[in-house]
């Protein structure tokens, strides 16, 4: 099956830092991209969808200029929270779409965030 | 606009016992239904999936059918493992970025 790597899977930062988070495609081309947050014992929150090439789509209540989304190639997008905060620590979780994949998606392992 | 409801859980089972998460979906037309795993630290992985109506979704023992009559997509196996015990999300694609509307997860343990 189609695999998709986040790096990294955790990550301790102190507050007013930023943050990159990678989202790649090992064996295929992601044409979408999508980026999750997941609070505790809760459902998948989506965040934003990036199409290579092209500006970021982002969710009702979703900062643009707090979680930049670079989706610069077929098979790469990278997350970026900016000034972190103790609120931000979350887990990410990223997921990749072909269009030959018949609009499944496949997710990246997730990465851990911890703002001190 | 769409919309996945799947059982509440926690759900607690015996090792081989049978087992059944239901998940009911409204949609326009008839997207492609999906069940994800999620082991505790860890993120999704597609477990099955059914493209059209009628159509039969299986992997790893779990099976799941999609019924149209009755807008449901219920994930189904005979004997579940210790190994089985995580969080399953029934999930439909949906909007113009088709990207996918979860159900609010549903924990399974299985006891050995």
């Amino acid at each position: 099956g189609a695999v998709v790597s986040q790096h990294p899977s955790r990550v301790i930062c102190k507050s007013g830092t930023s943050v990159k988070i990678e989202c790649r495609s090992l064996d295929f081309q992601a044409t979408t991209m999508f980026w999750y947050r997941q609070f505790p014992k809760q459902s998948l929150m989506l965040m934003a969808t990036s199409n290579e090439g092209s500006k970021a789509t982002y969710e009702q209540g979703v900062e643009k200029d707090k979680f930049l989304i670079n989706h610069a190639s077929l098979t790469l997008s990278t997350l970026t929270v900016t000034s972190a905060h103790p609120e931000d620590s979350s887990f990410y979780i990223c997921s990749a779409r072909s269009v030959g994949l018949q609009e499944t998606q496949y997710f990246g392992p997730g990465t851990r965030l911890l703002v001190l | 606009g769409d919309s996945v409801t799947q059982m509440e859980g926690p759900v607690t089972l015996s090792e081989e016992a049978f087992l059944t998460i239901n998940c009911t979906y409204t949609a326009t037309g008839y997207p492609s239904l999906f069940w994800y795993v999620q082991y505790p630290g860890e993120g999704l992985q597609l477990l099955l999936k059914a493209t059209k109506a009628d159509d039969k979704g299986s992997n790893k023992g779990f099976e799941a059918t999609y019924r149209k009559e009755t807008t449901s997509f219920h994930l189904e196996k005979g004997s579940v493992q210790v190994s089985d015990s995580a969080v399953y999300f029934c999930a439909l694609p949906s909007g113009s970025a088709r990207q996918l509307t979860f159900g609010s997860g549903t924990q399974l343990t299985v006891l050995p």
